[in-house]
């Protein structure tokens, strides 16, 4: 069964240092989400990607964040500069045309030191 | 104000108990979703309804538009079915809106 897969599992970065978490959405999907989720917290929404742009964005996805889709399979969440207040589970999603079920990713742990 | 709420926020049962989670949203929505969240983090698609009940194995979902109510239902309840059991809704954009989600933890 075809599945959303995200890598890495788990990354850590000091402070101020830039990171990608990259995504493999299902192969005929046509939008892309990433969310996250602080320790304890509930699943915030992030930004949404459909035709090579931004759909929608929230409040937390400031300059400081990024979204590509750099070729054909992947795609891709920046943070310039991280903070330790972006310490959390991001999670990627995808979904088909016509669909409305979100199909999550297994989720990148990220931790800034 | 969350724009979704669930009650309760952690819930034991024992083994083969009838469990409901319920679920209460304030905004206009497309669809309403109930997702599984495993100890280890991922999230799985339970059901997506926009009216009426859905059934799958041992779990049913149903929806009240005009109350914007919704709630999940576990029959014979097992301990495989430990984890945290989300609500959450799309209105007149596709992204989710969240609820924070009922801590279901079943006892042998």
């Amino acid at each position: 069964e075809p599945e959303v897969t995200q890598t890495p599992s788990h990354q850590v970065t000091q402070m101020g240092q830039e990171v990608i978490l990259r995504c493999v959405p299902i192969s005929n999907h046509l939008y892309f989400y990433w969310y996250r989720q602080i320790l304890g917290q509930k699943v915030e929404f992030l930004v949404s990607f459909y035709n090579n742009e931004i759909s929608e964005k929230s409040e937390i996805f400031d300059d400081q964040f990024s979204v590509e889709r750099p070729d054909g399979s992947n795609f891709t969440l920046k943070i310039r500069s991280t903070k330790l207040e972006d310490s959390a589970m991001y999670f990627c999603a995808s979904r088909g045309q016509g669909d409305n079920e979100q199909f999550f990713g297994p989720g990148t742990r990220l931790t800034v030191l | 104000k969350n724009e979704v709420e669930q009650s309760p926020q952690n819930l034991t049962a024992q083994e083969g108990e009838f469990i409901t989670i319920n679920c209460s949203y304030s905004v206009g929505i497309s669809a309403l979703h109930w997702l599984q969240q495993h100890p280890g983090g991922g999230i799985v698609s339970l059901f997506m309804l926009s009216s009426g009940k859905k059934k799958h194995g041992r779990l049913i979902a149903t929806i009240n538009i005009q109350e914007k109510h919704s709630s999940l239902h576990i029959t014979a309840s097992h301990p495989r079915d430990s984890a945290v059991y989300i609500c959450a809704v799309t209105g007149n954009t596709d992204k989710l809106i969240f609820g924070t989600g009922t801590r279901l933890q079943v006892f042998p």
